[in-house]
């Protein structure tokens, strides 16, 4: 039992190159998410996924898609890369009601 | 929407001493109430949760409390521990809602 599983680890981009993350969970789970987290920002919602189907926008989802390509997969993508995204990402996935986040291991992106 | 906020930002204590992180929040609705833990260059991870009918729970040296009229919520670790140093996260969320609504994090620091 993987839990959430994020690729790539790390990354580094140039400016106005295109990329996608990766995530999939297998704890069939209806709900998943994308955060960036920044020094002093707490995790911010980029985009989420209340189940398979449907994707809505969080509270920074400027300069992000996203695919919720079934239920185990949910990915991020950033069509031209810009300085302000780099960022830790997080990718995570909860069941039904009151259950906590299950975040996977994080991508490190630099954007230069 | 909800709005939690979290303090302090940074707590150093010493090693056996009690740390007490709190969180407010505005949504007299929000019924869930997750602590998360993040150690350095790893991802968030649950450490206690509290639902709403409940006023305090524990889990061996950490507890959290609820003062569900005054919409607040505290996270208590006693005899700390220098592994208990990391970036501490409060959530609210309520039943319906998809979206968690987190805190900006709480730093501890214990030094041995």
């Amino acid at each position: 039992n993987a839990g959430v599983t994020q690729t790539p680890k790390f990354q580094v981009l140039k400016t106005g190159q295109s990329m996608t993350l990766q995530c999939a969970q297998d704890m069939n789970h209806n709900s998943m998410y994308w955060y960036r987290q920044d020094p002093g920002m707490g995790l911010r919602l980029i985009y989420y996924s209340a189940s398979e189907g449907t994707t809505d926008k969080g509270e920074v989802p400027n300069g992000y898609n996203v695919s919720r390509l079934n239920k185990r997969e949910f990915s991020l993508r950033l069509e031209s890369a810009a300085p302000s995204q780099t960022s830790v990402y997080f990718c995570a996935s909860t069941g039904y009601g009151e259950s906590p986040l299950h975040f996977g291991n994080g991508t490190r992106l630099t954007v230069t | 929407g909800e709005n939690v906020e979290q303090h302090p930002s940074t707590l150093s204590v010493q090693e056996g001493d009690s740390a007490v992180i709190k969180c407010t929040y505005s949504d007299s609705a929000s019924n869930y109430f997750p602590w998360y833990k993040q150690e350095l260059g790893k991802r968030p991870q649950l450490i206690i949760d509290i639902r709403s009918n409940v006023g305090e729970k524990k889990d061996q040296r950490i507890a959290v409390t609820l003062n569900k009229t005054a919409k607040h919520f505290s996270l208590h670790i006693t005899e700390t521990q220098p592994e208990d140093s990391a970036v501490y996260f409060c959530a609210a969320s309520r039943g319906g809602s998809y979206i968690p609504t987190f805190g900006r994090g709480t730093s501890l620091i214990v030094h041995p």
